[in-house]
C-alpha cells in the first residue's frame, strides 16, 4: 500500500514566522512531488512542484526534497493570516500513470 | 479562477435518484480525473481518463459511472447512491497522464454532494 503521511495539525504559527510543513512517503521510486493549498470549502490549488533533490524556491515558499529519506517539506516564510489553510502533499509513485497519492493534509493557522 | 469548471456546485439527492456531475476543462489538457474528498480522509482517486480512454478505475462501486466523450469533458453519472457517498467530488486535468511537469494536475471547484 503506497502511502503519504502528514501531521494533521493544526499547526499554529504567529504572523511573520516561518511555517514548516512535512510529508513522508512510502514508495521509494516516486519521482514527482506536489504541494497543494486548500482553503475551507474550496478546491486544492497547486503551490509548488519538485522533482529533484534539494530546495526549490518560489517567492515566500520553498519546497525541499530528500529522496534518500523519503520526505518532502514546504517552508512558508513571513507567514500571513491569508496562508491559513490545509496544505496537501501529493506524490506520484514510480510507474503509475497519472495516479497521485495524497496525504490527509496539514491544517495551518497563522495568528495575527 | 481555474480553467476547470464543474457543475453543479451543490447537489442534494435521494438514494433512488439518478444525477450527473459535469466537468469541463479549457486548458487543452489530455488527461482528466475524478476524485472524492470526504472529511478526515485523504483525496481518493476514482477514475483517470487519458485521451478519452479510461486508464484507471480504483475499485469504485458501479453506482458511479464515468463518461468522457472528448478530452475537454468528463461526466460522473450517479445512481442509487448511499448516504456515505456524501462528499466533495473534485475533477482535475493535466497536460497528460505521465509524470513530471506534464502530469501536474489542476482542480475544478468541486461538487458538494449530499445523499439523503
Amino acid at each position: 500500500q503506497k502511502e503519504v503521511e502528514q501531521n494533521s495539525g493544526p499547526l499554529s504559527v504567529p504572523e511573520g514566522a516561518i511555517a514548516s510543513l512535512n510529508c513522508t512517503y512510502s514508495d521509494r521510486g516516486s519521482q514527482s512531488f506536489f504541494w497543494y493549498r486548500q482553503y475551507s470549502g474550496k478546491s486544492p490549488e497547486l503551490i509548488m512542484s519538485i522533482y529533484s533533490n534539494g530546495d526549490k524556491e518560489d517567492g515566500r515558499f520553498t519546497a525541499q526534497l530528500n529522496k534518500a529519506s523519503q520526505y518532502v517539506s514546504l517552508l512558508i516564510r513571513d507567514s500571513q493570516p491569508s496562508d491559513s489553510a490545509t496544505y496537501l502533499c501529493a506524490v506520484k509513485p514510480g510507474g503509475s500513470q497519472g495516479n497521485l497519492i495524497f496525504g490527509k493534509g496539514t491544517k495551518l493557522s497563522v495568528k495575527p | 479562477e481555474t480553467g476547470v469548471t464543474q457543475t453543479p456546485r451543490h447537489l442534494v439527492m435521494g438514494m433512488t435518484n439518478k444525477k450527473s456531475l459535469k466537468c469541463e476543462q479549457h486548458l487543452g489538457h489530455n488527461a482528466m480525473y475524478w476524485y472524492k474528498q470526504s472529511a478526515k480522509k485523504p483525496l481518493e482517486l476514482m477514475f483517470v481518463y487519458s485521451l478519452e480512454e479510461r486508464v484507471e478505475n480504483n475499485s469504485v462501486p458501479s453506482r458511479f459511472s464515468p463518461e468522457c466523450p472528448n478530452s475537454s469533458h468528463l461526466f460522473l453519472h450517479l445512481h442509487t447512491l448511499q448516504p456515505e457517498d456524501s462528499a466533495l467530488y473534485l475533477c482535475a486535468s493535466s497536460p497528460d497522464a505521465s509524470g513530471g511537469n506534464q502530469g501536474t494536475q489542476y482542480f475544478g471547484p468541486g461538487t458538494r454532494l449530499t445523499v439523503l
